[in-house]
């Protein structure tokens, strides 16, 4: 099946450590992206990438960290230095760089400090 | 930058009736703009896209969007809401970082809850 697969779904960390959240897709996309979701908050842009080996901050990069080394792939770690980390991980993709390409979602990933 | 506002943080409609979910924007230049649904622990889904053209967008699931330039609005509507429509709904418009690289900003969301 074509998409955009993240994993885990479920992933409890302990402060202090860091923790990598796998985003793959199999769509050929160019552009990918990773959000993250609070209550109320909406989505907001951590990291995006247009083209492997090149990617520019977000809104909110701080304490997040991310790697293009192949198209399908943009894990994301989040390292001890995010003090707040709980949340609802996005990742998604895009066709090409056109204003108008539509970017797809997958499932997300949920990570929780404890 | 450009921005979407979404104004309404939850709407509440009684089953069969129309209903709109509100998106207003904030560009320079030509709006590229999406509406995506969202539901319970779940990524988004793509609904529809106003790019150029004709100001009403049909997309998915009987849902239209209407472009209205000199209103700077994109509000989502369907005309006959089912009870399984009720889901977080969101608004989102392409932006250009300074460095000339695409990205996408969203709005807050609107939970929409559709009564039996």
């Amino acid at each position: 099946d074509g998409g955009i697969t993240q994993s885990p779904k479920y992933l409890f960390r302990k402060e202090g450590q860091n923790v990598t959240l796998s985003c793959e897709q199999n769509l050929n996309h160019d552009a990918m992206y990773w959000y993250r979701q609070d209550p109320g908050q909406g989505l907001r842009l951590i990291y995006y990438s247009q083209i492997v080996n090149d990617f520019q901050k977000g809104d909110i990069a701080e304490g997040y960290s991310v790697s293009r080394e192949k198209k399908e792939s943009f894990p994301l770690t989040v390292t001890s230095a995010q003090k707040n980390p709980t949340a609802f991980y996005l990742c998604a993709s895009q066709q090409g760089v056109y204003s108008g390409n539509t970017i797809y979602f997958g499932e997300g990933s949920w990570l929780t400090v404890v | 930058a450009q921005s979407v506002a979404q104004p309404e943080d939850q709407v509440n409609v009684a089953e069969g009736n129309p209903l709109t979910v509100k998106c207003t924007y904030s560009v320079s230049g030509n709006p590229y703009l999406f509406w995506y649904v969202q539901y319970p622990n779940r990524g988004l889904q793509f609904l529809l896209k106003y790019i150029t053209g004709d100001n009403l967008v049909k997309g998915s699931y009987g849902f239209e969007a209407e472009f209205n330039k000199s209103q700077t609005s994109f509000h989502l509507k369907k005309p006959s809401a089912l009870v399984s429509d009720s889901a977080l709904y969101f608004c989102a418009v392409r932006d250009e970082d300074p460095g000339g690289y695409q990205k996408v900003t969203f709005g807050t969301g609107t939970k929409l809850q559709v009564i039996p």
